[in-house]
């Protein structure tokens, strides 16, 4: 399989605890984005990689998230000190830079219930 | 800012019926927009998008959309639905940077036999 994979899919954690989660894109993909979906809602953009360099983060993006991207292939997003509001599917996507626009690809996600 | 709308939270039809799902958006700038399909415990699978030029906008599994830039709508359509088709569909639209997607709401659609 050649998509976007992400380990763990399910997580279930609690509060207080600290969880990673790691993202592997595409092989030839040099743009990397996490996302955040919760229950009927559309995914919201957390940060974005080009290769190893974090671009861009979203306010909701709190002290306690941190993203990496040391190589420029592998992601890794922790949460420190979970807290129950971080319950949420975390989806990982990836693109090839180039053309107008590029499509991001996304992967399976990882759900995380904090108790 | 950009945003997407999603006005339906649910559409139903029946099978072998043509489907509609609706999306408005706002940009400032060059709308480029995105269908992406979520069946249920999986990530999003793309389904089409505009960039530029032709209006109607054909994508995976019959899928198609139609921009309109004077309602500032992109609808997803298919002539004729299937039970296969019932999924959560997500429509999209690229920030002016940077190239993060603001997402709408998703519309679930079902299609009965």
């Amino acid at each position: 399989d050649t998509g976007v994979s992400q380990d763990p899919r399910h997580k279930i954690t609690k509060r207080g605890q600290n969880v990673t989660f790691r993202c592997d894109p595409i092989s030839e993909h040099n743009r990397l984005y996490w996302y955040r979906q919760t229950l009927g809602q559309g995914p919201e953009f957390l940060t974005y990689f080009q290769n190893e360099a974090q671009l861009e983060k979203s306010r909701l993006l709190s002290d306690r998230f941190s993203a990496e991207r040391p190589k420029g292939s592998f992601s890794t997003l922790e949460i420190q000190r979970t807290e129950q509001g971080d319950s949420a599917m975390y989806l990982c996507a990836s693109s090839l830079e180039g053309g107008v626009v590029e499509t991001q690809y996304f992967g399976p996600g990882t759900r995380l219930l904090v108790l | 800012a950009q945003s997407v709308a999603q006005p339906e939270d649910q559409v139903n039809v029946a099978e072998g019926n043509p489907l509609t799902v609706k999306c408005t958006y706002s940009v400032s700038g060059n709308p480029y927009l995105f269908w992406y399909v979520q069946y249920p415990n999986r990530g999003l699978q793309f389904l089409l998008k505009y960039i530029t030029g032709d209006n109607l906008v054909k994508g995976s599994y019959g899928f198609e959309a139609e921009f309109n830039k004077s309602q500032t709508s992109f609808h997803l359509k298919k002539p004729s639905a299937l039970v296969s088709d019932s999924a959560l569909y997500f429509c999209a639209v690229r920030g002016s940077t940077l190239g993060r997607l603001y997402f709408g709401r998703g519309t679930q659609l079902t299609v009965w036999p």
